[in-house]
């Protein structure tokens, strides 16, 4: 069982080039997230989707879009990458958002890096 | 909003020392609270969780209990190993907005 996959895991990227993240879960979970890890900030959300075909910010969300396309799947784009979009990014997947459990499952991470 | 404070690292430790990773929330209602690990180069995974006051979360030696009336979650070990060498985030679910993250610490277990 996979789990979760993303695709790269690694990325450099100059300055105003685009770029999408691919996210995708094979556990049926509805709900899925995008966080970026930073040292000494720990992880912070940029977007999530609570169930297929709805999204909503997270606490950075400028800079990003994203896209559940559908059930198992969640990209996210840089339209126009800066330097301050260094960091690991991890997707997240779960049951259920407002199941009151909360338990993540995370993939592996991506790390890019903007030049 | 929903907030959790843990203490700063880095820790340092010798094997078979005690551990403890103070862990602290501000949240409406009564959340679920969760300890997750990352080892080096890994995503996060679920450690433990307890889901309401009192209730004891335990898990590979570790155990943290959730202390309604000092909104706290502190995560110990009794004897560290080199293996555990990682870093810890709590975190807390209100069931209100995604699971929400401190900001982790880290440790290290020197043999």
């Amino acid at each position: 069982n996979a789990g979760v996959t993303q695709t790269p895991k690694f990325q450099v990227l100059k300055t105003g080039q685009s770029m999408t993240l691919q996210c995708a879960q094979d556990m049926n979970h509805n709900s899925m997230y995008w966080y970026r890890q930073d040292p000494g900030m720990g992880l912070r959300l940029i977007y999530y989707s609570a169930s297929e075909g709805t999204t909503d910010k997270g606490e950075v969300p400028n800079g990003y879009n994203v896209s559940r396309l559908n059930k198992r799947e969640f990209s996210l784009r840089l339209e126009s990458a800066a330097p301050s979009q260094t960091s690991v990014y991890f997707c997240a997947s779960s049951v259920l958002q407002t199941a009151n459990t909360g338990e993540l499952f995370f993939g592996e991470g991506s790390r890019l890096t903007v030049l | 909003g929903d907030s959790v404070t843990q203490m700063e690292g880095p820790v340092t430790l010798s094997e078979e020392a005690f551990l403890t990773i103070n862990c602290t929330y501000t949240a409406t209602g009564y959340p679920s609270l969760f300890w997750y690990v990352q080892y080096p180069g890994e995503g996060l995974q679920l450690l433990l969780k307890a889901t309401k006051a009192d209730d004891k979360g335990s898990n590979k030696g570790f155990e943290a209990t959730y202390r309604k009336e000092t909104t706290s979650f502190h995560l110990e070990k009794g004897s560290v190993q080199v293996s555990d060498s990682a870093v810890y985030f709590c975190a807390l679910y209100s069931g209100n907005t995604p699971l929400v993250f401190g900001k982790g610490t880290r440790l290290s277990v020197i043999a």
